[in-house]
């Protein structure tokens, strides 16, 4: 069984349209993150969720929604899409948030690769 | 700035050598990852050593901390083909009320057969 799953695997798009990215976790845990890796790998994290609750939001464009409806699913949904989205976008999940030095690692899912042409 | 710093930026050897990759950060850490990123597939979380420990073993892996220096060294051993990955080091900052990794750039690691 897949531990965390994201769809669509890659979408290709132009400029300017809407698009959103699902993803799913089956491990119970309470946290997830959505990460974009840009063309020279580089790693960064948009947002996590709480139980739902947003608790990170790194300066991200507000063409860029999270939706959670519960705690296994963190979807993504990108308004006006525009050249510079065009990169692979990671969803993941941990089992614990916040207890004081002692995080937890993440479970990755495959990655959704966006091109907007 | 970023927190972690990964070098070599690529790394190329032969099976059965050993890699070591190392991994510099800047701020003050509660704990710090390695994951390893086949190419077109998502992080695999590989091992996680706390600032309050100095070494750490899982299978052919071994990673040392140097929190006085800042700096964290993933050494594999024996390795394999399939090893072939990009190596990230994610470092978790202390003081924060919310948990958030914070990746390198990572290292590319080609083991040739």
């Amino acid at each position: 069984d897949t531990a965390v799953s994201q769809t669509p695997k890659y979408l290709v798009t132009q400029m300017g349209n809407d698009k959103s990215i699902k993803c799913e976790q089956n491990l119970g845990h309470d946290t997830m993150y959505w990460y974009k890796q840009d063309s020279k790998k580089f790693l960064k994290i948009m947002f996590s969720y709480n139980n739902k609750e947003l608790i990170i939001n790194e300066t991200v464009p507000n063409r860029f929604s999270p939706k959670s409806p519960d705690k296994a699913h963190l979807n993504l949904h990108i308004n006006s899409l525009e050249l510079g989205d065009s990169a692979v976008y990671f969803c993941a999940s941990s089992p614990r948030f916040g207890l004081a030095g002692f995080r937890d690692e993440q479970f990755f899912g495959p990655g959704t690769r966006l091109t907007v042409l | 700035s970023q927190q972690g710093e990964e070098d070599p930026q690529a790394l190329s050897i032969q099976e059965g050598e050993n890699a070591t990759m190392n991994c510099s950060y800047k701020t003050s850490i509660n704990n710090l990852q390695w994951y390893r990123q086949n190419s077109g597939r998502g992080l695999v979380h590989l091992i996680l050593i706390r600032s309050n420990e100095r070494e750490k073993h899982s299978g052919r892996l071994r990673v040392t901390l140097d929190t006085s220096k800042k700096s964290s060294s993933l050494l594999i051993t024996a390795s394999r083909a399939a090893d072939t990955a990009s190596y990230f080091c994610a470092t978790d900052k202390s003081g924060g009320s919310n948990y958030k990794l914070t990746f390198g750039k990572g290292t590319l690691l080609t083991v040739n057969p």
